[in-house]
């Protein structure tokens, strides 16, 4: 089993909808949970931390189900410029205090 | 401007040749990391550096190496290249602690190697 897993789409989705992505981890220990997001074959850019109690940014929310061992990121009135491979990431993961990536969720945004 | 660079952006190489790919970042981190990223496989972690002259292995570290002799500076090193080393590289640095913090990327480095 994959140390974190995501379904990896593609997601199209009219512009305005809503859309969500899940991310389940393996490691119960882990203590820190990110969303990254990836234009076509660029860097990786912080998208937003997730914490326990749940966070929001404008449009986007994330959530932690500690207990199901997944984290969830929600975005709302989708834009086209919200296309994008949006990575999980879960902190340690394994033996080794590492972050781990998930391989990604491809979403495109329809005009 | 804080940033993390990495060159050559691009090269194309054929196997056996050794080459080198620069990466250095002016955040003064501790925390520096290389991943190769392929399709349906994500991002995968090859070595990363805690500090100066403290570098591991991370989960595809077969045919690279590594150095850290400066705070700044972290190349990473093909002695001898081969086809399946063919990907997109990206160099990574953060700060260090006891828990996960914001890793600021390099803007990759497309290897070929034929």
């Amino acid at each position: 089993r994959k140390e974190v897993e995501q379904d990896p789409g593609p997601f199209n989705v009219p512009e305005g909808a809503t859309v969500a992505f899940n991310c389940t981890y393996s490691n119960s220990a882990s203590q820190s949970f990110f969303w990254y997001r990836q234009d076509c074959r660029k860097e990786p850019k912080l998208l937003m931390s997730v914490y326990s109690s749940g966070n929001e940014d404008g449009r986007f929310t994330a959530q932690l189900n500690r207990a199901s061992q997944y984290i969830s990121l929600l975005i709302r009135d989708s834009k086209l410029s919200d296309s994008a491979t949006y990575l999980c990431v879960v902190f340690p993961s394994g033996s080794a205090r590492q972050l781990t990536f998930g391989s990604g969720t491809q979403l495109t945004v329809l005009p | 401007e804080a940033q993390v660079t990495q060159n050559p952006r691009y090269l194309i190489t054929v196997t056996g040749k050794k080459l080198t790919v620069t990466c250095s970042q002016n955040m003064n981190h501790e925390y520096m990391s290389w991943y190769r990223q392929d399709p349906g496989l994500g991002l995968r972690q090859i070595y990363y550096s805690m500090n100066v002259e403290v570098t591991d292995k991370g989960d595809v570290p077969e045919g690279y190496k590594v150095s850290r002799k400066e705070k700044r500076n972290f190349p990473l090193i093909l002695e001898s290249p081969s086809p399946n080393q063919t990907s997109l590289y990206f160099c990574a640095s953060s700060l260090v602690g006891t828990r996960g913090y914001e890793q600021y990327f390099g803007p990759g480095t497309r290897l070929t190697v034929t």
